[in-house]
């Protein structure tokens, strides 16, 4: 079965500092890898998607995630946040294997201070 | 643009109380599904649903059941609501067309058992 780890719970950023977020997968086949947000009050907005190719993604609201198949990493970041960006953030994987379906991780919650 | 609706963004109901979670999504998506949302647990999905009249159980159906009688409708239904039923119910749609496993999400209901 497939299992998705965001290790951190919470970050807080100052507004105009760089963020990572991590997210670690486990997965036996190619995965396909996400990256949602959710805005307070909000449904989910994808931000970016890997499913072959170029191990670099670049996604909306300037994020860009890197797909690290050795260290089972799909880490979310951006340069420089703004105070709109806070906001919890989702990593799911996917695989044809499984169908359509995604599992999801916990959430890292983003707080960014001014 | 991809749009997921759902009946109602906040929901209040007793123990005990039949209580059905109403989703629209106006893409002619073949998919359709029923998470959860609880803090640090992320989404979990509850079923799924990949043509009318078809369900499939997801990681956590007890308590829950569904109903897909037209392609753009998925209903959430509660057949006896608990306090430990409370949380945040997110739909999500997606396409079997193409190898885009990305799914579309609705707004959410908050829903509160008392």
């Amino acid at each position: 079965a497939q299992s998705v780890t965001q290790p951190d719970i919470h970050i807080t950023v100052s507004e105009g500092a760089s963020l990572e977020l991590r997210c670690n997968y486990s997965y036996g086949a190619t995965p396909y890898l996400f990256w949602y947000v959710q805005s307070p009050g909000q449904g989910l907005q994808l931000l970016l998607k890997y499913f072959s190719g170029d191990t670099l993604v670049q996604g909306i609201k300037g994020f860009e995630a890197e797909f690290k198949r050795s260290q089972s990493s799909f880490n979310l970041r951006k340069p420089s946040v703004h105070w709109s960006d806070a906001a919890e953030y989702f990593c799911a994987v996917g695989a044809r294997a499984a169908g359509n379906k995604l599992t999801f991780g916990g959430g890292t919650r983003v707080l960014v201070k001014p | 643009d991809v749009k997921v609706t759902q009946s109602s963004r906040y929901l209040v109901k007793r123990t005990g109380e039949k209580v059905f979670l109403e989703c629209v999504q106006d893409m002619d998506h073949e998919n359709m599904f029923w998470y959860r949302q609880d803090p640090g647990l992320g989404l979990r999905l509850i079923y799924f649903s990949y043509d009318v009249k078809m369900k499939e159980k997801g990681d956590i159906p007890e308590g829950y059941s569904v109903s897909r009688e037209k392609k753009e409708r998925f209903s959430l239904i509660l057949e006896s609501a608990s306090t430990n039923q409370t949380s945040m119910y997110l739909c999500a749609s997606s396409s079997l067309s193409g190898a885009s496993y990305e799914q579309y999400f609705g707004p959410g209901t908050r829903l509160t058992v008392t």
